[in-house]
């Protein structure tokens, strides 16, 4: 069985920074595509942040709002997924989740973590 | 950056009746185009993909079509755990992006 688990949300000032994990299990990181894909309250679906495979070259790819302050990666020997946010702001305030991409459609999620940016 | 507009924003329905919820993208996205439902406090389920297929375990009640840019979700027949909120998403061109969603109410 597949489980994503995500950790490390919480209440930031804007300008501030965190570093969220999803530990994944029944999956390896490493052979997967992973995506990080948040949901502010009340709001739809917005796709942040993708992570190719080894074997597909480890590309990242980033939404626009994003580029130059998110970073994806992978610890392999943990298996887990990580995205480090810095300089945050109101806007990203939502609901993380943490999705495995099979090149055609997410299918396994995570329940997601909290990341709410307020002074 | 590939916009996906979804129509009507709320239907308003009964158990029994077919729902019919659109999903039309600003170009062109070939059948690139997936459905997720999404319920209160749950992570989004994966419906269909490439337009028409079902996924694993989905009801056969749940159908979709359309190519292009103009895309359909059909729920034959509304069973009282369909009430929820549908997203479609396409992957045909960076960034993949999702439509607003369509709330599926209670009549």
């Amino acid at each position: 069985e597949v489980q994503l688990m995500e950790s490390g949300g919480g209440l930031i000032q804007p300008g501030g920074s965190l570093r969220l994990s999803c530990a994944a299990s029944g999956l390896t990181v490493s052979g997967n595509y992973m995506s990080w894909v948040r949901q502010a309250p009340g709001k739809g679906l917005e796709w942040v942040s993708m992570i190719y495979s080894s074997a597909g070259g480890g590309e990242t790819h980033y939404t626009d709002s994003v580029k130059g302050r998110f970073t994806i990666s992978r610890d392999n020997s943990e298996n887990t997924l990580f995205l480090q946010m810095n300089s945050l702001r109101a806007e990203d305030t939502a609901l993380y989740y943490c999705v495995r991409w099979t090149e055609r459609y997410y299918d396994y999620w995570g329940q997601g973590t909290l990341v709410t940016v307020s002074s | 950056e590939i916009v996906l507009t979804q129509s009507p924003d709320t239907l308003s329905l009964s158990p029994g009746e077919r729902a019919t919820l659109s999903c039309r993208a600003s170009q062109s996205i070939s059948v690139y185009l997936a459905w997720y439902q999404q319920k209160p406090g749950q992570a989004p389920r994966l419906l269909i993909y490439d337009a028409s297929n079902r996924a694993s375990g989905i009801p056969a009640r749940f159908s979709g079509s359309g190519s292009g840019t103009d895309f359909t979700l059909t729920i034959s027949s509304l069973e009282p755990e369909d009430f929820a909120v549908y997203y479609c998403q396409q992957r045909n061109y960076w960034p993949q992006t999702f439509g607003q969603g369509t709330k599926l109410e209670i009549k």
